[in-house]
């Protein structure tokens, strides 16, 4: 069973790019969180989603940002308009339905020029 | 202010010898506290996750603490290895998704 996927590793942007963030969760989970860690700072809640539905996006910023978990495929953090402050190492984990225990991919580091 | 908060936040040991790491939280409500061991460059791994009623909770060298009076953790490794070296981050669950994370503590062990 592969763990938590995400892609790409590592993404350079110029400022008012798009960014796409990819995580492919675990298989038989079907819940998918996404976390912002900023240099020198714990990981920061950003949003939770299951299957087709966003349960929870109370940590991710009103504007720019949108996150989905369509019934197939992966998970897709989208940042528009990229700017110098949204470069950060952004973490996707997963869970099955029932169970707390959150499993987290290697992060996709994003750099915005 | 952070919610959690860890110490020391970084520390140097020699191969072989141990280590305590502690973490002061405030979240609240409170639902379970977990460690993490994060590699440079990787997501963090859990180590322990433990409930309200739990004291104590160990996994293999490591070894974790709670005391939910004064709302402190603390994580202890026992001799310790090269690959012991990362950041060991203390989360505070809020409810059954919602995680606080600390800002971590950076070990690195010493040959």
């Amino acid at each position: 069973n592969a763990g938590v996927m995400q892609n790409p590793r590592h993404l350079v942007r110029r400022r008012g790019q798009e960014a796409r963030l990819r995580c492919s969760p675990m298989k038989g989970h079907s819940h998918v969180y996404w976390y912002r860690q900023l240099p020198e700072e714990g990981l920061k809640f950003m949003v939770y989603l299951q299957k087709e539905n966003i349960i929870d996006e109370s940590g991710m910023p009103k504007e720019r940002f949108s996150a989905e978990f369509p019934k197939e495929g992966p998970s897709i953090l989208r940042i528009q308009q990229v700017v110098r402050g949204d470069s950060a190492a952004y973490f996707c984990a997963s869970s099955p339905p029932g169970m707390e225990t959150q499993y987290f991919g290697p992060g996709t580091r994003l750099l915005v020029l | 202010k952070n919610q959690v908060e860890q110490s020391p936040q970084s520390l140097i040991i020699l191969e072989g010898k141990n280590c305590t790491l502690q973490c002061n939280y405030t979240v609240s409500p409170f639902s379970n506290l977990r460690w993490y061991k994060q590699d440079t460059g990787r997501g963090p791994v859990s180590l322990t996750i433990m409930t309200f009623s739990e004291n104590t909770k160990s996994n293999g060298r490591y070894t974790a603490t709670l005391d939910a009076d004064t709302k402190q953790s603390s994580l202890h490794i026992t001799a310790s290895q090269l690959s012991d070296s990362a950041s060991y981050i203390c989360v505070v669950s809020v409810n059954d998704y919602k995680l606080s994370f600390g800002a971590g503590t950076t070990v690195t062990v010493r040959a």
